[in-house]
């Protein structure tokens, strides 16, 4: 069964500080795909990155990078200078790609990150 | 604009009552999918929907129900068997191209059982 943990429930950090988010997966599959999402207060989904498991290849966008390790099974995401607007709560997400399964996605509890002023 | 609408934003609920969300893409998405969060929680899968007149259930069906009667609408009733819904739900969408696709996300409902 798949699985995935963030064990962060919560980060605090000032404005401008870089932060790191944390994902762990279990999987039995050698073809799989994470991704992270971020929930803003208002509640959306908001879609960030995929990425499969043959792409070990770190990944940057803007102020936002991926650091994806098959070694350790970690799937982690940093925020470089960190502004307010960036809280929200964050999701890592794995799902399976063999089988009838590729439509489930299996979410991380979350981590609540709050950018302080 | 395309995306996932989803109304009501807040919805209440006498206990005993059947409550139907609706949800509706114009996305042109084949994949429709309900999801249900619970505070400090991840998102647990309902329902969801591969293809018109067609659905499967998730980890936590019970005391749910859905129909996908056209491609861009897949509303979810939540009966009165359903022990505790008060929660967020939320419903997403993807294409179906033969691997997991990305999921895009609606706005969500909140629903409260009073």
């Amino acid at each position: 069964a798949q699985k995935v943990t963030q064990a962060q429930t919560e980060i605090s950090v000032v404005e401008k500080e870089d932060v790191t988010l944390d994902c762990v997966y279990e999987t039995r599959d050698t073809t799989y795909y994470l991704f992270w999402y971020k929930q803003p207060p208002s509640g959306e989904l908001v879609f960030l990155i995929r990425r499969n498991s043959f792409d070990e290849q770190n990944e940057i966008s803007g102020r936002y990078s991926w650091n994806f390790q098959k070694s350790t099974s970690s799937f982690n995401f940093t925020i470089t200078a960190s502004q307010v607007v960036d809280s929200a709560v964050y999701f890592c997400a794995l799902s399976e790609g063999s089988g009838g399964s590729n439509y489930k996605l299996t979410f991380g509890k979350g981590t609540l990150l709050t950018v302080n002023p | 604009d395309g995306g996932i609408t989803q109304s009501p934003k807040y919805l209440f609920r006498k206990e005993g009552q059947n409550v139907t969300l609706s949800c509706e893409q114009n996305l042109n998405h084949d994949a429709m999918y309900w999801y249900r969060q619970d505070p400090g929680q991840g998102l647990r899968l309902i329902y969801y929907s591969q293809i018109v007149n067609d659905f499967q259930k998730g980890d936590i069906a019970e005391g749910y129900s859905v129909s996908r009667e056209k491609k861009e609408s897949f509303p979810l009733t939540v009966t009165s068997a359903q022990k505790n819904p008060t929660a967020f739900y939320l419903c997403a969408s993807s294409i179906l191209a033969g691997g997991p696709d990305t999921q895009y996300f609606g706005p969500g409902t909140r629903l409260t059982v009073l």
